[in-house]
């Protein structure tokens, strides 16, 4: 199946620093989406972006499909940023594969 | 506008009771997807229903493990005699026709004693 890579696997910020979290994938993908785990265990949707550059407030994406990669963009990072940050991709099967996840630590 | 629902949110069995997981996926989705994140892991896939049909079950356990979406009513995850490996968070996500992305419920956290 497609194998799905995160990096870096952990990352301790400063509140208001920036950060790039990366997602590279090993084929052709026609789904794939960032998800934030909060503390609490809720997986909330960031962004569906199977292509592509979207931004919503300090959160944006990118996702260069030819190149196998995608990029999350946080800026002016804040303590309720902490979690894990999951990128899942589909290709032509039907599931969603999951990476196995930044951890994000935002200290005040 | 309710999103994907899922009860109960926790649930504690011993081991060899039943577990019964429900998903009610978002108004006008009739693809339901079910994922288990086992501890400090991400999300693995396990079975994919439309409704009254399994479509892909190659995620699942080969026994005990049984998934359904009838055509009324929330879709059913069932794990029968229970197991301390069984312990994991159980997430449920629904989608609409097309090219459309995953939305997820808040999990069931499934704790055997």
């Amino acid at each position: 199946g497609i194998q799905v890579e995160q990096s870096p696997p952990d990352l301790i910020l400063q509140e208001g620093a920036n950060s790039t979290l990366r997602c590279n994938f090993s084929d052709s993908v026609n789904n794939l989406q960032w998800f934030h785990q909060n503390p609490w265990g809720q997986l909330i949707n960031l962004f569906y972006i199977p292509s592509g550059t979207k931004q919503n407030g300090r959160l944006s994406a990118t996702t260069v499909a030819t190149e196998r990669y995608s990029l999350l963009y946080i800026s002016s990072s804040q303590t309720t940023d902490s979690g894990v940050y999951f990128c899942a991709v589909k290709d032509s099967g039907y599931a969603l594969n999951f990476g196995k996840g930044t951890s994000l630590l935002v200290t005040p | 506008n309710a999103g994907v629902m899922q009860n109960p949110r926790h649930l504690v069995r011993r081991r060899g009771q039943e577990a019964r997981l429900r998903c009610s996926p978002m108004k006008g989705h009739s693809h339901v997807y079910w994922y288990r994140q086992l501890p400090e892991e991400g999300l693995k896939f396990m079975v994919y229903l439309q409704k009254e049909n399994i479509i892909d079950e190659s995620g699942m356990p080969k026994e005990r493990f049984s998934a359904e979406f009838p055509k009324e009513g929330p879709s059913i995850l069932r794990i029968q005699q229970v197991v301390r490996g069984d312990s994991a968070a159980y997430f449920c996500a629904s989608k609409g026709q097309g090219s459309q992305p995953q939305h997820f419920g808040d999990g069931t956290r499934l704790s055997i004693l």
